[in-house]
């Protein structure tokens, strides 16, 4: 069965701190494996997705994540965080048309 | 990717009423779904909603609680029947593109809240 671990609930850090957002999955197959970003207020973002090949996947507002099938995991970094990065963090990973999310991870930024 | 729009973007109903949310999408597409995501809470799907056909429910979810319908390949609707205060929680639809495999994109959301 497909299921999405998102270890921490809560994470605070100092802005311009690095981040690492942890996600463990669990899945039959090869993966395809997303970051959601929900702002307050606001609906769903797409950061980034891996599908295939490289495993550093590169995404939007300065954001990566690298695919580690040995360790079932795909973790969200970003060198140095922003104040407008506080927002809710889903790993989700997809099959057959559905999407699995993980429980979220909520950011807080401080300054 | 696509537009989507909600609405009503919030609404405050009274327990054993029904509300009814809309799903705009400004391109056809062939996949359209309905999230709820329930106070603190992640995403659960609800339904697959299939055009010219009855939607797909996720384990949980019953037509005759959240009926759906998808009249074209651009718009759909979620109703949430006789609410109770359960029902409080976030509707998102959101829609495939044939385009982006496995990639979904998400209107706004629907906040609502039954009193």
């Amino acid at each position: 069965a497909q299921s999405v671990t998102q270890p921490d609930i809560h994470i605070t850090v100092s802005e311009g701190a690095s981040l690492e957002l942890r996600c463990n999955y669990s899945y039959g197959a090869t993966p395809y494996l997303f970051w959601y970003v929900q702002s307050p207020g606001q609906g769903l973002q797409l950061l980034l997705k891996y599908f295939s090949g490289d495993t550093l996947v590169q995404g939007i507002k300065g954001f990566e994540a690298e695919f580690k099938r040995s360790q079932s995991s795909f973790n969200l970094r970003k060198p140095s965080v922003h104040w407008s990065d506080a927002a809710e963090y889903f790993c989700v990973l997809t099959g057959a048309n559905n999407l699995f999310f993980g429980t979220g991870t909520r950011l807080t930024v401080i300054p | 990717s696509a537009v989507i729009s909600q609405k009503p973007s919030r609404d405050i109903c009274q327990r054993g009423t029904s509300l009814t949310i809309q799903c705009q999408v400004d391109s056809q597409v062939t996949m359209m779904f309905w999230y709820r995501q329930q106070p603190g809470q992640s995403l659960t799907l609800i339904a697959t909603a299939n055009q010219g056909s009855e939607a797909t429910y996720e384990s949980g979810f019953v037509i005759d609680k959240f009926p759906i319908s998808r009249p074209n390949l651009t718009f759909s609707t979620l109703t949430v029947s006789n609410m109770s205060p359960e029902d409080s929680s976030i509707y998102l639809c959101s829609v495939e593109l044939a385009s982006s495999y496995n990639e979904q994109f998400f209107g706004p959301g629907t906040r609502l809240t039954v009193l």
